[in-house]
């Protein structure tokens, strides 16, 4: 089965440009969760859906982070205005009811120059 | 609140030493389910195991073991005659009900030969 997949893996980009995050949860998992990594603050959620409805984004750090989740399978995490302290790596997760194991996809590695 | 807390920031062993990476939780709910995953070099954050409130038993996979206490709020978790391949970032996590995974900061391993 495929796991959680995340595109993209790498991405370098300048100050100020807009960053989309591409995620596809595991077919039939009704979580998505979106995770970012740096060194100072560890792995802390953004944002998390049930059911493509967005639930908690109190963890988005600023405006100019953003979320979707248009269908099931899909979800957008975008950053417009990007700056260099979002360099981080993003991961995307999912899972299935309530207490499940939740599963991550590899990341997306963001460097913003 | 929930909180995870791993106290061991980094561990160092030889190889073939066994090593014990410990874990202290917070909740308040009496529903809840413990995990942990390896984080590798390579970066993926792969999941090891998933534990509910109230199952207490111990439980071994291979070199792998997991204590789970709740008279002390722990979930530790040991590795057996540990090998290079072992070194990674080890994080516990807690979640109840359908809420997100919570981490603890992470124990980073090194194996040496």
């Amino acid at each position: 089965d495929a796991g959680v997949i995340q595109s993209p893996r790498h991405e370098v980009t300048e100050m100020g440009q807009e960053v989309t995050l591409r995620c596809k949860p595991i077919s039939g998992h009704n979580s998505l969760f979106w995770y970012r990594q740096t060194m100072m603050r560890g792995l802390e959620l953004l944002i998390y859906f049930n059911n493509n409805v967005p639930i908690d984004d109190s963890g988005m750090p600023e405006d100019r982070f953003s979320a979707k989740m248009p269908n099931a399978s899909f979800s957008t995490l975008k950053i417009q205005p990007s700056e260099p302290r979002d360099s981080a790596v993003y991961f995307c997760a999912s899972r299935q009811g309530s207490g499940n194991t939740i599963y991550f996809g590899e990341g997306s590695w963001l460097t913003v120059v | 609140a929930q909180k995870v807390t791993q106290a061991q920031t980094e561990i160092s062993v030889v190889e073939k030493e066994d090593v014990t990476l410990d874990c202290v939780y917070e909740t308040r709910d009496t529903t809840y389910y413990l995990f942990w995953y390896k984080q590798p070099p390579s970066g993926e954050l792969v999941f090891l195991i998933r534990r509910n409130s109230f199952d207490e038993q111990n439980e071994i996979s291979g070199r792998y073991s997991w204590n789970f206490q709740k008279s002390t709020s722990s979930f530790n978790f040991t590795i057996t005659a540990s090998q290079v391949v072992d070194s990674a970032v080890y994080f516990c996590a807690l979640v109840s009900g359908n809420t997100p995974l919570v981490f603890g900061k992470g124990t980073r391993l090194s194996v040496i030969a």
